[in-house]
């Protein structure tokens, strides 16, 4: 069964900064799909970023990238001149083709000025 | 419609009292799935639907739980004699096949007293 896992309960960045949320899964299959959703106060769930696994080429959403190895079976999400509305949990999840979403613990991400 | 709707947006209810859950699609998606997040917690699968098929209903946590999807749009979500563990945010989400992104409602927050 695949799973993922955020080894970050808690992360905080200064205003403007540049802040890395870590995500690693594991699966056996080879293609796939990785996402970072992002939940804030509200309890919205929104879509951050979407990779599909065949591609090389690290996806990018204005300030959000991602670092994806393959190999390693990570999937980080960088987020660079953070905001205070960048203030949220943080989910990564995988999905296999045709299947569900499979959530990581979520890390919450503090934004100080 | 232009987003994934859900309703009622808040339920409280006492122990023993059955409850029904609404999801609205967007309405070009085919499939729909449906989450429950307990506080703290990523969100886990419950079920989904392609159409009116139901082909996965493995997370529904007991046989209390049900869905339906009868017309391929609205769907419901309905537990019977509801326990306080039941308590939990209840997603849906919705996507235009099984390997498109899904987009996330507003959730249903259940209170079970």
């Amino acid at each position: 069964a695949q799973t993922v896992t955020q080894s970050q309960p808690e992360m905080s960045v200064q205003e403007a900064e540049t802040v890395t949320l870590s995500c690693t899964y594991d699966t056996s299959e080879s293609d796939y799909y990785l996402f970072w959703y992002k939940q804030p106060p509200s309890r919205q769930m929104i879509l951050v970023i979407r990779q599909e696994a065949y591609k090389q080429q690290n996806a990018t959403e204005n300030r959000f990238s991602v670092n994806f190895q393959k190999a390693a079976k990570s999937f980080s999400l960088k987020i660079s001149d953070s905001q205070l509305g960048d203030a949220a949990m943080y989910f990564c999840a995988y999905r296999s083709t045709t299947d569900k979403l499979i959530f990581g613990t979520g890390t919450r991400l503090q934004v100080f000025p | 419609g232009a987003g994934v709707s859900q309703s009622p947006r808040y339920k409280v209810t006492k122990r023993g009292q059955d409850v029904t859950l609404r999801c609205d699609p967007i309405s070009s998606h085919a499939t729909l799935y449906w989450y429950q997040q307990a506080l703290g917690q990523g969100p886990e699968f419950l079920t989904y639907f392609n159409y009116e098929a139901q082909p996965d209903k493995s997370g529904l946590p007991s046989d209390r739980f049900s869905a339906e999807r009868p017309e391929g749009s609205i769907s419901t979500l309905t537990i019977q004699r509801t326990e306080q563990r039941d308590s939990a945010m209840y997603r849906c989400a919705s996507s235009f096949n099984t390997r498109e992104t899904q987009y996330f409602g507003p959730g249903t927050r259940l209170l079970v007293l």
